[in-house]
């Protein structure tokens, strides 16, 4: 009974790459979000999507930060170029399919990212 | 002025006490209400969502929700030191799809 797993979790890059990180939901789930943790601060609601669509994307940045929940596979939240500002702790939740807006999240373990 | 807001903390409790933890939120046509435990270093972990107004028990936890007062809050009996977390309020905004909006976060110690 697996639950939301993310790789990597701990990622380094250079100024300028690119980061990817990935999310697996739970079983059975269809709802993925992507939350960012910077330090000594609260989670940030970044993206919300279901398989092959992004429902609601008003916490992403405008430049070089995506998101997709591909049909096959899972969802990968894409940083391009990055920047000292984007170390952070990124996670992902799942929910269940549902009527929508009181879905319960559950999170993964988390990706550390740090930018050099 | 922010959508939740907690204190800080830290709230510091001895064993064996209650702790109290609150949380206010912005969006008056909010409908769901959550309970997130993080240890340092670690994922949040749910803990208790409530929609009603009133109290919601499981054990050692209860959450209050009141609506009309926009506040929302957790408390713990019987506190242990496995308890020293920070506790994170979430709330689901109006028209907010599933989005969670997070308070900062109250940092609980709990001394032997």
């Amino acid at each position: 009974n697996a639950g939301v797993m993310q790789n990597p979790r701990h990622l380094v890059r250079r100024r300028g790459q690119e980061a990817r990180l990935r999310c697996s939901p739970m079983k059975g789930h269809s709802h993925v979000y992507w939350y960012r943790q910077l330090p000594e601060e609260g989670l940030k609601f970044m993206v919300y999507l279901q398989k092959e669509n992004i429902i609601d994307e008003s916490g992403m940045p405008k430049e070089r930060f995506s998101a997709e929940f591909p049909k096959e596979g899972p969802s990968i939240l894409r940083i391009q170029q990055v920047v000292r500002g984007d170390s952070a702790a990124y996670f992902c939740a799942s929910s269940p399919p549902g009527t929508g807006g009181t879905d319960t999240q559950y999170f993964g373990p988390g990706t550390r990212l740090t930018v050099l | 002025q922010k959508e939740v807001e907690q204190n800080s903390g830290p709230l510091s409790v001895p064993e064996g006490a209650i702790a109290s933890l609150n949380c206010t939120y912005s969006d008056r046509g909010s409908q769901s209400f959550f309970w997130y435990r993080q240890y340092s270093g670690k994922s949040p972990e749910l803990i208790m969502f409530i929609y009603s107004n009133g109290d919601k028990e499981d054990g050692r936890f209860t959450a209050q929700l009141n609506k009309a007062s926009q506040y929302v809050s957790l408390l713990i009996r019987d506190s242990q030191p496995s308890d020293s977390a920070t506790y994170l309020c979430a709330v689901n905004p109006t028209g907010g799809y599933n989005k969670l909006i997070f308070g900062a976060g109250t940092r609980l110690a709990v001394h032997p």
